[in-house]
């Protein structure tokens, strides 16, 4: 089983700043890596794909970069709405896709 | 638009069973797999099990491996989650979710609202 560990667990960051959240996995997944916000009590929404592929209708202010094991979501000039669970999901294995515990951003 | 719409959520007690479904609609359901996902409280995103567009391949989780069966109705256009032998830690909202193109696997775009399992005596 791929392991992917997020970072921080949780963060909190002022408006306009940029939050930077990491994910790791435990074995390379090239690019096969995906990005979902969560807000309370809400279905995930899909941000990135492919490591650092906008998802439609997403703002430009989302970004991911990362291949191999590391991965990073940038979220710039952050506003009162970007305050969700972060997650990223690994589907290298098709048998057995697996998600990071989660990030938790909170905006001040 | 795609829509997926979970229900057959609710109580049960240990050990008993529940079957969850997931109706979807606005695509042609027969040519995606699909996925089940959960979170328990407070938790993160564990993904569940998968079916491919005919049902002829599944996986499941290791945790969820032996007690549940997914499996679809292509002519109705829904997806099941047969939880059977359930335990508390099964406790979580299940949602079902689709990949983006036909037949293939992955991330999920689509997502349904969520069904909430609680297991409890």
């Amino acid at each position: 089983e791929i392991v992917m560990t997020q970072s921080p667990v949780n963060m909190s960051v002022s408006p306009g700043e940029r939050a930077t959240l990491s994910c790791r996995a435990s074995q390379d997944i090239r690019t096969t890596l995906a990005w979902y916000q969560q807000r309370p009590g809400q279905a995930p929404r899909l941000l990135i794909y492919a490591a650092s592929t906008r998802a439609p209708g997403i703002p430009g202010r989302f970004s991911g970069s990362g291949s191999g094991t590391e991965f990073t979501l940038t979220i710039s000039s952050l506003q009162s709405e970007d305050s969700a669970f972060y997650h990223c999901q690994q589907y290298s294995d098709w048998r057995l896709f697996t998600f990071g515990q989660g990030t938790k951003l909170e905006i001040k | 638009q795609v829509q997926l719409v979970e229900s057959g959520g609710g109580g049960v007690h240990p050990g008993r069973s529940l079957r969850l479904s997931c109706a979807a609609s606005g695509f042609d359901f027969d040519q995606y797999t699909m996925n089940w996902v959960r979170q328990a409280p407070g938790k993160g995103l564990e993904w569940v099990a998968f079916i491919s567009s005919d049902g002829s391949n599944i996986n499941y989780g290791a945790s969820v491996k032996g007690r549940f069966t997914i499996s679809r109705d292509n002519s109705n256009s829904t997806l099941f989650l047969q939880m059977n032998n359930v335990r508390p830690d099964d406790t979580a909202v299940y949602f079902c979710g689709r990949p983006s193109t036909k037949f293939s696997y992955g991330y999920l775009p689509f997502w349904g609202q969520g069904a909430l399992v609680t297991v409890s005596s």
